[in-house]
């Protein structure tokens, strides 16, 4: 089962609301991650968990809080956003293994900022 | 750091043919080399990827080739089928952790 699941699909909110993004999976992967992916654009990278603790920040803006619970969850906290912050988030996850790179990646939130 | 180029942008062919598409990178060091294809309103999936101690792999109609003196990596899909019309991406790890640079992306149409 390679399958990492993402909630909400959707999301509107305003640029005063405060949201969360979910990410979960089951594969036992130590290092997860949060993408950014905007519309006929590759995937940016905007944080890596290493056995739930933060290992990389592409300076993200602070509006941005990730939080990675336990081993399995990893979410991401929405605050003051701007419109230009509209995109495909994308969580991916893969083991922590010398040489290892395979990262699979859940199916997104597609998040709107009116 | 690692620069990744990917070429054609975008590629039309007819269903039954073959397409292929190209990657460059810049980091002699970087020794994975995965291929994701994403559909419309979907993540990207890992179709096929290749280490740097082999030159090929392939899975049904899908290959990759890897040329470690010419810093290239292709991909490869034979007997082209509608669903294979997808955006796809090549990718190269950065010398540290597990970040990924990815190429910008080619728009592959199979017409039927």
């Amino acid at each position: 089962d390679t399958e990492v699941t993402q909630t909400p699909k959707h999301l509107v909110m305003g640029m005063t609301n405060k949201k969360s993004l979910k990410c979960e999976q089951h594969m036992g992967h130590r290092a997860m991650y949060w993408y950014k992916q905007k519309a006929k654009k590759p995937p940016e990278l905007m944080f890596v968990y290493s056995y739930e603790k933060l290992s990389i920040n592409e300076s993200v803006p602070s509006r941005f809080s990730p939080e990675c619970p336990n081993s399995s969850l990893l979410n991401l906290h929405l605050h003051a956003l701007q419109p230009e912050d509209s995109a495909l988030y994308l969580c991916a996850s893969s083991q922590i293994v010398a040489e290892t790179y395979e990262q699979y990646f859940g199916p997104g939130t597609r998040l709107t900022v009116t | 750091g690692e620069n990744v180029e990917q070429h054609p942008s975008t590629l039309s062919v007819q269903e039954g043919d073959s397409a292929v598409i190209k990657c460059t990178y810049s980091d002699s060091a970087s020794n994975y080399f995965p291929w994701y294809k994403q559909e419309l309103g979907k993540g990207p999936q890992l179709i096929i990827d290749i280490r740097s101690n082999v030159g090929e792999k392939k899975d049904q109609r899908i290959a990759v080739t890897l040329n470690k003196t010419a810093k290239h990596f292709s991909l490869h899909i034979t007997e082209t089928q509608p669903e294979d019309s997808a955006v796809y991406f090549c990718a190269a790890p950065l010398e540290y952790g597990n970040k990924l640079v990815f190429g910008a992306g080619t728009i592959l149409r199979v017409k039927s």
